[in-house]
């Protein structure tokens, strides 16, 4: 069991918006902590893909936004893309210690 | 470019020790912390703990009595052992790199390596 919660799944339709959450805690999220994204494709490395909450590295689209409110963040793709079919999994931190969340599959349909 | 790459066996025995490698090109071990992060089959991400050239670390609970990390700032590497491998330890192990201890993301990682615990 993860402390940061994930939907283990979401799906949607080319060119349609999914949404992820990330739900945590008052000694995480809550607190204040930053929570970044990473997206994680099968024999690649891990991405960087949204950091500091709302923050796109260079290079990455801008379908890609995050957000967050209060002890949980979100992660928006807005207009679904096939290479999109990934885990993503979103980190925070508490006690010094990086805390992953539990990851999502996005389908693409 | 920056570039990571994990190195180890693929296959180590019940009981026995794990020592990995993360060799760091085109960055500066000196500027950076240095992560490992491991991912079961079946389950998510799960960070086991970094450390910095000064020879600061910083483990997570779950592996503290069994871990030990290194570095060698010479060959520009950071390793990682881990003692009294069992079956759950079998996993794909990433090594990453963050510009401070806490807070900040794990902005480069390396493509992974595979260690099966198997007899």
């Amino acid at each position: 069991q993860s402390v940061l919660t994930q939907p283990p799944s979401v799906s949607g339709a080319p060119g349609q918006r999914v949404t992820i959450s990330c739900t945590g805690s008052r000694s995480n999220i809550g607190a204040g902590y930053d929570v970044h994204w990473y997206q994680l494709l099968p024999g690649t490395a891990p991405k960087l893909l949204i950091y500091g909450n709302t923050n796109r590295p260079s290079g990455v689209p801008d379908r890609f936004s995050g957000s967050k409110s209060g002890a949980s963040a979100f992660l928006v793709i807005t207009g679904l893309q096939a290479e999109d079919e990934a885990d993503y999994y979103c980190q925070s931190y508490a006690s010094g210690l990086r805390l992953f969340g539990g990851g999502t599959k996005v389908t693409v349909l | 470019q920056v570039q990571l790459q994990e190195a180890g066996p693929g296959l180590v025995k019940p009981s026995e020790t794990l020592s990995l490698t993360c060799s760091v090109s085109d960055s500066s071990i000196t500027d950076y912390y240095w992560s490992w992060i491991r991912r079961s089959p079946g389950k998510g991400l799960e960070w086991i703990g970094y450390i910095h050239y000064s020879g600061s670390t910083k483990y997570n609970s779950p592996f503290k009595s069994r871990v030990t990390m290194s570095i060698d700032t010479s060959s520009n590497e950071f390793s990682l052992r881990l003692s009294s491998m069992t079956a759950a330890d079998t996993a794909l192990y990433y090594c990453a790199r963050s510009r401070y201890s806490s807070s900040s993301p794990l902005d480069n990682w390396g493509q992974g390596t595979l260690v099966t615990v198997s007899s």
